[in-house]
């Protein structure tokens, strides 16, 4: 079966702006989580969106968001960019079968600067 | 609070030696515990679980894992390690107070293995 998708794989921004990533879970995962992995604060949970809603939420400032479509696609958009932003974003797809794993996709890179 | 907490921030170990990498954890409940490996550029790759059961939890490339509850550790362990090892690897806990997948990681330990 497919695996998780995530794109862009890259993306250079510019302070101030707003910046969008795509997250496509396996098929007939409904579940989708988002992580933050920077070198100083490691990987940090962002949020959890099940059947289009959203189940968990990290400790984030409110320009972090995110949403899941009916087909189970994720977004999660970072608004007025700041140089700290700066990560690799992580999607991952949590299974409803097998207990408790998730599957992770490779990453979005994404630099301010 | 749920925590993990990965002491070492490297190891290093000769290829064929047995490699030990450390991992306590605090949880409120019975804990649900997770070993990942991610290579440079890479996304997380699953390696092994522990729910329930067995205290010895055996994965995937050889590693496994001893759960001890008296310790609060979940040390991921391989008899015989290989160059290809040699990558970062996270243990984390599962936050199952908020019900869900909210997963809460360790900062991670760095492995180098040495031909």
């Amino acid at each position: 079966k497919a695996g998780v998708t995530q794109t862009p794989r890259y993306l250079i921004k510019t302070r101030g702006q707003q910046v969008t990533l795509s997250c496509s879970p396996i098929s007939g995962h409904r579940s989708v989580s988002w992580y933050q992995q920077t070198p100083g604060q490691g990987l940090q949970f962002l949020f959890e969106y099940f059947s289009e809603t959203q189940r968990n939420k990290g400790n984030f400032p409110g320009r972090f968001s995110g949403r899941q479509f009916s087909n189970s696609r994720s977004e999660m958009n970072v608004s007025t960019l700041e140089l700290g932003d700066s990560a690799l974003y992580l999607c991952a797809s949590n299974s409803g079968t097998e207990v408790y794993e998730q599957y992770f996709g490779p990453g979005t890179r994404l630099t301010v600067t | 609070a749920q925590s993990v907490a990965q002491p070492e921030d490297q190891v290093n170990v000769a290829e064929g030696n047995p490699l030990t990498v450390k991992c306590t954890y605090s949880v409120s409940g019975n804990p649900y515990l997770f070993w990942y490996v991610q290579y440079p550029n890479r996304g997380l790759q699953f390696l092994l679980k522990y729910i329930t059961g067995d205290n010895l939890v055996k994965g995937s490339y050889g590693f496994e894992a001893e759960f001890n509850k008296s310790q609060t550790s979940f040390h991921l362990k391989k008899p015989s390690a290989l160059v290809s090892d040699s990558a970062l690897y996270f243990c984390a806990v599962r936050d199952i107070t908020t019900g869900g997948f909210k997963t809460i990681f360790g900062a991670g330990t760095r492995l180098f293995v040495k031909a």
